[in-house]
């Protein structure tokens, strides 16, 4: 079946702009993460969802970060006003949403967000 | 988080077993010990998870230690196809995130 897709692939835009990243998650998986890769950092969690509920935002750098799930589906991130330390790999992953710490994370290939 | 500590690096001839390292000393009674790997221009990938006993699937094996404080995941055929970053993860009850470290590039020689 279809896996976690995300778009754009890739997203060039200008220091001050503002930005939205889609993720896709796998149907029926009602748990929802957004990770980011970059050079300096590493990978490391940003926001979890569960259904359309967000228990764990602890991992968003800044205000100006911010994220949605509508529908327990579709999820958008949104960065206003990006900078280049934003510039990073968004990955987005999706689980069934079972209790407990054995679930499987199943991610999407990322959109690279470079910032010029 | 509990922390794990895993090899930079590993080199290994194709279509040999290959053992990768983890150690956890600080793991909790609670904590599943999980695997991901990243391919090149990939996002991480799930490999194999357990708790206290070996598990083993069609990637790979996972072989934990009694004291639950290392373990070693073996894949036992290597090909070019598993050069990747090899995630060792420890993920408590309850805490859905996962928390990555550096991680170990493997590197299959033909």
């Amino acid at each position: 079946g279809a896996g976690v897709s995300q778009s754009p692939s890739n997203k060039v835009t200008e220091k001050g702009k503002d930005v939205e990243l889609r993720c896709d998650p796998i149907s029926g998986h009602t748990a929802l993460y957004w990770y980011r890769q970059s050079l300096g950092q590493g990978l490391e969690f940003l926001i979890y969802f569960q259904g359309n509920s967000a228990p764990d935002k602890s991992g968003l750098p800044s205000d100006r970060f911010s994220a949605e799930r509508t529908g327990g589906s579709v999820s958008t991130l949104t960065i206003q006003r990006t900078q280049q330390e934003d510039s990073a790999v968004y990955l987005c992953a999706s689980t069934p949403g079972l209790a407990g710490g054995s679930d499987t994370q199943y991610f999407g290939p990322g959109t690279r967000l470079t910032v010029l | 988080d509990a922390k794990t500590t895993q090899p930079n690096s590993m080199e290994s001839n194709e279509e040999e077993p290959v053992h990768l390292p983890c150690n956890h000393s600080t793991i909790s009674g609670t904590d599943y010990i999980h695997w991901y790997r990243q391919l090149p221009s990939q996002g991480p990938e799930y490999v194999i998870h357990g708790l206290t006993s070996n598990v083993n699937n069609r990637m790979a094996s996972l072989a934990i230690a009694e004291d639950r404080k290392s373990s070693t995941l073996i894949l036992h055929r290597a090909t070019l196809r598993d050069a990747a970053v090899y995630y060792c993860i420890l993920r408590e009850w309850g805490n859905e995130k996962l928390t990555f470290g550096t991680g170990t590039r493997l590197t299959i020689i033909p």
